[in-house]
């Protein structure tokens, strides 16, 4: 059965930390890996993935891929208390469809 | 990226009752889901639903219980139909963008409580 996980699935930081969230997948068919944040209701698309080893960066944010180990990176340096949210990893299959989300990591930054 | 509303935004309903949710984007797309997210949870994908085609159910999803309509390229709606407490959730839609619809942008959700 196709799954995502990830690690860890609560985190609390200071300020000014720097942060590592962890996705690992087991997914046939595999196209990419999204990444997104979820404050509220509707999740803000970051990243999407499809090649090993290629670092895309947002800001503070970056995320890599290695598909030989299957898994994923999402770095956030400098956190802010605004960086609180829940970080969702998913999997796309196909064509766009079937995409599968890990269970999130719940991230919150004290200031 | 794409714009993506969605009415209404919250609702209380009562058991056995039936309740439809509008997603409406700001332009054409091709692929468009729905998901459910229960307290708690993750994003579960309820049905894929294109235009011009019935709408594609994941497992433990059913027509009977959430039909699909999508009569154009920019507007979708989702019944969650003989609703019971278990169908408390956010429901979000969702629409696939980028040469192969790799990308997913989401509507703001439809918060639902079922008493």
């Amino acid at each position: 059965e196709d799954k995502v996980v990830q690690s860890p699935l609560s985190l609390v930081v200071h300020e000014g930390d720097t942060v590592t969230l962890n996705c690992s997948y087991e997914v046939t068919n595999f196209r990419s890996l999204l990444w997104y944040k979820q404050e509220k209701k509707a999740p803000t698309f970051l990243f999407m993935l499809t090649s090993s080893g290629i670092e895309k960066k947002s800001g503070r944010l970056s995320s890599i891929l290695d598909k030989k180990e299957l898994f994923s990176i999402l770095n956030i340096t400098a956190t802010q208390t605004g960086d609180s949210a829940v970080y969702l990893c998913a999997v796309a299959r196909n064509y766009g469809q079937n995409f599968v989300f890990g269970p999130g990591t719940r991230l919150s930054v004290l200031p | 990226s794409a714009v993506i509303s969605q009415k209404p935004s919250r609702d209380i309903c009562q058991r056995g009752t039936s309740l439809t949710i509008q997603c409406q984007v700001d332009s054409q797309v091709t692929m468009m889901f729905w998901y459910r997210q229960q307290p708690g949870q993750s994003l579960t994908l309820i049905a894929t639903a294109n235009q011009g085609s019935e709408a594609t159910y994941e497992s433990g999803f059913v027509i009977d219980k959430f039909p699909i309509s999508r009569p154009n390229l920019t507007f979708s709606t989702l019944t969650v139909s003989n609703m019971s407490p278990e169908d408390s959730s956010i429901y979000l839609c969702s629409v696939g963008v980028g040469g192969q619809g790799y990308e997913q942008y989401f509507g703001p959700g439809t918060r639902l409580t079922v008493t």
